[in-house]
């Protein structure tokens, strides 16, 4: 079974530009999270979809974050204009249950902004 | 409002000997306490979950914690290191909040194991 798989392993952008970090969830999980570390930090909740819908996106920083998650399989988190303060590490997991069941983890995304 | 506390930042150890990594944590209500390890390059791994159950909780790879109400604690250990449980570990608490469980994280003890 594949896990939790995200694109870009890594991004350079400049400050201002735009950029895109996708996950794809296990097949078959309903619950799909992002997450974000910057460093030295610990990791910090962004939102929680079940299925397409945005269960609850209290984590997101700003509005230039958006979240989407068509047909409720994979998800993209766009930062549009990025910021030197959004450079950090973004996890995606997927669950097939409720909140407190496991949370499957993809590699992360680490995102620099120059 | 919940809180996690990862009381160390790195643990050096040398391999076979026993592991303790320190978590305490804050809660309102019942939490759910979790253990993931991380590899380089990696995801978040599960070791092991406490969701009021035994206290005393068994994970993967000899690794087990326990649950103590009393002391806000759930510290994660192993009776013998070896070289391959190198790694960054993160203490997590979840619990009911505005109608969803909110993970927090605690900042993460790096495991060094010495040969």
């Amino acid at each position: 079974e594949a896990g939790v798989t995200q694109f870009p392993s890594h991004s350079v952008i400049e400050k201002g530009q735009t950029v895109t970090l996708r996950c794809d969830p296990i097949s078959g999980h309903d619950n799909l999270y992002w997450y974000r570390r910057v460093m030295g930090k610990e990791i910090k909740f962004l939102l929680h979809f079940v299925k397409e819908s945005k269960q609850d996106e209290s984590g997101m920083p700003n509005n230039r974050f958006l979240a989407e998650r068509t047909g409720g399989t994979y998800s993209t988190l766009k930062v549009q204009p990025a910021e030197l303060e959004d450079s950090g590490v973004y996890f995606c997991a997927s669950s097939q249950g409720p909140e407190q069941e496991t949370q499957y983890f993809g590699p992360g995304t680490r995102l620099l902004v120059l | 409002a919940q809180s996690v506390t990862q009381l160390d930042s790195h643990v050096s150890v040398s391999e076979g000997t026993p592991v303790l990594l320190r978590c305490n944590y804050s809660s309102s209500y019942s939490p759910s306490l979790f253990w993931y390890v991380q590899h380089p390059n990696k995801g978040l791994q599960l070791l092991l979950k406490y969701t009021s159950a035994a206290t005393l909780v068994k994970g993967i790879n000899g690794f087990e914690a326990e649950f103590k109400k009393s002391e806000t604690s759930f510290h994660l250990t192993k009776p013998s290191a070896h070289m391959s449980d190198a790694a960054e570990y993160f203490c997590v608490v979840s619990e009911l909040s505005g109608g969803s469980y909110i993970p927090t994280f605690g900042r993460g003890t790096s495991l060094i194991v010495h040969p």
